[in-house]
C-alpha cells in the first residue's frame, strides 16, 4: 500500500525567500506524481504534473523533480510571495490506473 | 469558465437523514472521481467511474453511494450520515483511465455539516 509524507507539516518564510517542499512515498513502482495547492476551505488546483520518464517539470516560479528509484519529489518555490500561502500537496499515481494517493501536505505561509 | 461544478458548496444536513451532493463537468472527460477529506487530512479516494463503469474502493463503507446519469454529471449519495461522515468532498474529472499522462482536475468542494 502506497503510503505518501510530506515535510515539513507547516512552514513560515519572509517574502522573497526560495523555499523547498518535499515529498517521499514508499512504492517506487508509479507512474507519474501530480502537485496540488489547496487554500483554506477550497478544493485542489493542479500545479504540476510529472511523468515518470521526467526528472522535472516547470511551471512559472514553480519547480518539481521526480526521482522515482528514490521515492521522493521535491516542489522548489522561487521568490515566495504571500498569494503563495496554501497547503500543498503531492499524489504519485499508482494502482494501474488514475488512481492518486495523497500526502496530509506542506502548510505554507510567506509573510510581508 | 469552470470546468469542474460543485453543488451545494455547503451542505448542513441532520444525522441519519440521506443527503445528495451533486458534480457536473464541462470537460466531456470519461473517468470522474469522489473524494473524502476530513479535516487536516489527505483526501481518500472513495469511488470513481470510469464512463458508466462504478469502481468502489475496498474500504468504502456501504452508505456511500455513487450515480452517474451521463458523462456530465455525478452524484454521491449518502443514505444515513454520521457525525463521522462530516468532511468536505471533492469530485474530480480525468480524460481517460490508466493513462497517467492525464492530470486529474478538482472541483471547489461541498463541506458537509452532520448535526
Amino acid at each position: 500500500k502506497q503510503e505518501v509524507t510530506q515535510i515539513p507539516a507547516a512552514l513560515s518564510v519572509p517574502e522573497g525567500e526560495n523555499l523547498v517542499l518535499n515529498c517521499s512515498f514508499t512504492d517506487s513502482a508509479i507512474y507519474n506524481l501530480q502537485w496540488f495547492r489547496q487554500d483554506p476551505g477550497k478544493g485542489l488546483t493542479s500545479l504540476l504534473l510529472i511523468q515518470s520518464s521526467q526528472r522535472e517539470q516547470t511551471s512559472g516560479r514553480l519547480n518539481a523533480s521526480l526521482d522515482k528509484s528514490s521515492g521522493r519529489s521535491t516542489l522548489y518555490i522561487a521568490a515566495s510571495q504571500p498569494g503563495d500561502s496554501a497547503t500543498y500537496l503531492c499524489a504519485p499515481f499508482t494502482g494501474g490506473g488514475n488512481k492518486l494517493t495523497f500526502g496530509t501536505g506542506t502548510q505554507l505561509k510567506v509573510e510581508l | 469558465d469552470a470546468m469542474v461544478i460543485q453543488n451545494p458548496r455547503y451542505q448542513v444536513t441532520q444525522f441519519g437523514k440521506p443527503v445528495t451532493l451533486s458534480c457536473s463537468q464541462t470537460l466531456n472527460h470519461n473517468v470522474m472521481y469522489w473524494y473524502q477529506q476530513k479535516s487536516s487530512q489527505a483526501p481518500k479516494l472513495l469511488f470513481h467511474y470510469y464512463d458508466k463503469d462504478f469502481n468502489n474502493e475496498a474500504d468504502t463503507p456501504d452508505n456511500f453511494q455513487s450515480r452517474r446519469p451521463n458523462t456530465s454529471f455525478c452524484f454521491l449519495d449518502i443514505r444515513s450520515p454520521g457525525l463521522g461522515d462530516a468532511a468536505m468532498y471533492l469530485c474530480a474529472t480525468s480524460r481517460e483511465y490508466r493513462i497517467s499522462t492525464y492530470e486529474q482536475y478538482f472541483g471547489p468542494g461541498t463541506r458537509l455539516t452532520v448535526t
